[in-house]
């Protein structure tokens, strides 16, 4: 299993440009997310979704778009890039078991600087 | 709303010394459940441990052992005879039962001087 991969590992991009971060997981899982991590504040909630066809917003939404078409995948859109969104970005997928919570499995993150 | 607070922005410590990383939590839920990942200098997010809320017992790893106490809300990670090889940044995280959504702390900087 090639687990959680993200592409691509890093990206520059122009304000106002737009671009998508892909994320792949081959471990079946029905939940996937995606966090930004900035310095001193941790990792943050961006959009998750916990099936095919169903996404909602996390803690920081705005700017960002995703749709989940397959189990495996889960793009992360960015429409007008904002020197706001220069971060790392985690994408991360897990089971949906009700009785014994599972751990999820982290990518390995896509730097991303916005100029 | 859930939130998880580690004051330690950073910590040095002499290598082979022990070293505590504090973590308290705030959730209204009785279910909840816990978790400890490391960040080495590579950038990649390595799962440490889960414990869920109703299993107060500490448990221990090798080198790593982790103290959960309700009473307090803390979740504090002991790395006992550190190595450099422990030098990352631990975040401490916290998801409520029936919702995957993780809470992270801010994180901890640990440095092991050789």
């Amino acid at each position: 299993n090639a687990g959680v991969t993200q592409t691509p590992k890093f990206q520059v991009l122009k304000t106002g440009q737009s671009m998508t971060l892909q994320c792949a997981q081959d471990m079946n899982h029905e939940y996937m997310s995606w966090y930004r991590q900035d310095p001193g504040m941790g990792l943050r909630l961006i959009h998750y979704s916990v099936g095919a066809g169903i996404t909602d917003q996390g803690e920081v939404p705005n700017g960002y778009n995703v749709s989940r078409s397959t189990t495996e995948d889960f793009p992360l859109r960015l429409l007008s890039a904002a020197p706001s969104q220069t971060s790392v970005y985690f994408c991360a997928s897990g089971e949906r078991d009700q009785s014994s919570y599972n751990e999820q499995f982290f990518g390995p993150g896509t730097r991303l600087t916005v100029l | 709303a859930q939130k998880v607070t580690q004051a330690q922005t950073e910590i040095s410590v002499v290598e082979k010394e022990d070293v505590t990383l504090d973590c308290v939590y705030e959730t209204r839920d009785t279910t909840y459940y816990l978790f400890w990942y490391k960040q080495p200098p590579s950038g990649e997010l390595v799962f440490l441990i889960r414990r869920n809320s109703f299993d107060e017992q500490n448990e221990i790893s090798g080198r790593y052992s982790w103290n959960f106490q309700k009473s307090t809300s803390s979740f504090n990670f002991t790395i006992t005879a550190s190595q450099v090889v422990d030098s990352a940044v631990y975040f401490c995280a916290l998801s409520e039962f029936g919702n995957e959504k993780l809470t992270f702390g801010t994180g901890t900087r640990l440095t092991i001087i050789p």
